[in-house]
C-alpha cells in the first residue's frame, strides 16, 4: 500500500518570497508522483507529475518539484510566489501496477500575504 | 472541449433521503473515478469505472453507496439513506484510458441536514 504525508497543513508566505511545500511518501513498489492544486470551490488541477527520468520536474505556473528516492520525498517549490498562488496543494502517489488509483495527502494550504 | 461536468454543484438532503450525483466525463474519456473529500482532508479514492463495468471499488463503503457508468449517459454515484457523516465534497475525474492523467470536475458539495 502507498501513503502520502504532507508535513505542513498551512504555509503562510509573503508575496514574491520563495516557498517549499513538503511531501513524503511511503511505498514498497515503484510509484508515480503528482502535485495538484485546488482553488476555492473548484476541482483539482494537475501541476506536475513524475513518471520516470529526470528527478527535477517542471510544472505549470512556475512550480517545480524534485524526486528524491533515498529520502522518499517529492517537495514542491516556487522561487517567487504571487497572490494568485493562494490555494490548497495536494501531493499524490499511485503505484505502477494500479496507476489509476491515486492516493492523496491531506493537503497544504498556501496563503500569500501582500 | 468541455471539461468534466458534475451536477449538481450543491446538494442538500435530509437524513434518510437518497442523494444522486452525476458526472459527465470529458469527450473521448471512457474511464471515470469518484473521490470523496471530507472537510480539512485530502481526496479519498472511492471507485473506478469504465463503461458498464466497475473496475475497482475498494474505496466504496460497503453499504448505502453504489456507482454506475452506463453505456449511455453520465456516471452516477448514489447514496441511499444518507447520514450526517456523508456530508462532503464528491469529485469525479475522467481519463481517456488506463494509467492516463485524470481530469477533475469541480465537485458536488453534499450537505446533510
Amino acid at each position: 500500500a502507498q501513503s502520502v504525508t504532507q508535513l505542513d497543513s498551512q504555509v503562510p508566505v509573503f508575496e514574491e518570497a520563495p516557498v517549499e511545500l513538503r511531501c513524503n511518501y511511503s511505498s514498497s513498489v515503484s510509484v508515480y508522483l503528482f502535485w495538484y492544486v485546488q482553488y476555492p470551490n473548484q476541482g483539482l488541477q494537475l501541476l506536475l507529475k513524475y513518471l520516470s527520468g529526470s528527478t527535477l520536474v517542471k510544472g505549470i505556473n512556475g512550480f517545480e518539484a524534485e524526486f528524491n528516492k533515498s529520502q522518499t520525498s517529492f517537495h514542491l517549490r516556487k522561487p517567487s510566489v504571487h497572490i494568485s498562488d493562494t490555494a490548497e496543494y495536494f501531493c499524490a502517489v499511485s503505484a505502477y501496477s494500479s496507476a489509476s488509483k491515486i492516493i492523496f495527502g491531506s493537503g497544504t494550504r498556501l496563503s500569500i500575504r501582500p | 472541449n468541455a471539461g468534466v461536468m458534475q451536477n449538481p454543484r450543491h446538494l442538500v438532503r435530509r437524513r434518510g433521503q437518497e442523494a444522486r450525483l452525476r458526472c459527465s466525463p470529458m469527450k473521448g474519456h471512457s474511464h471515470v473515478y469518484w473521490y470523496r473529500q471530507l472537510p480539512e482532508e485530502g481526496l479519498k479514492f472511492m471507485v473506478y469505472l469504465q463503461k458498464e463495468n466497475i473496475i475497482d471499488e475498494s474505496g466504496m463503503p460497503k453499504e448505502r453507496f453504489s456507482a454506475e457508468f452506463p453505456k449511455e449517459g453520465p456516471s452516477i454515484l448514489r447514496i441511499q439513506q444518507v447520514v450526517r457523516g456523508d456530508s462532503a465534497a464528491y469529485f469525479c475525474a475522467s481519463s481517456p484510458g488506463d494509467n492516463q492523467p485524470q481530469h477533475f470536475g469541480d465537485g458536488t458539495r453534499l450537505s446533510i441536514l
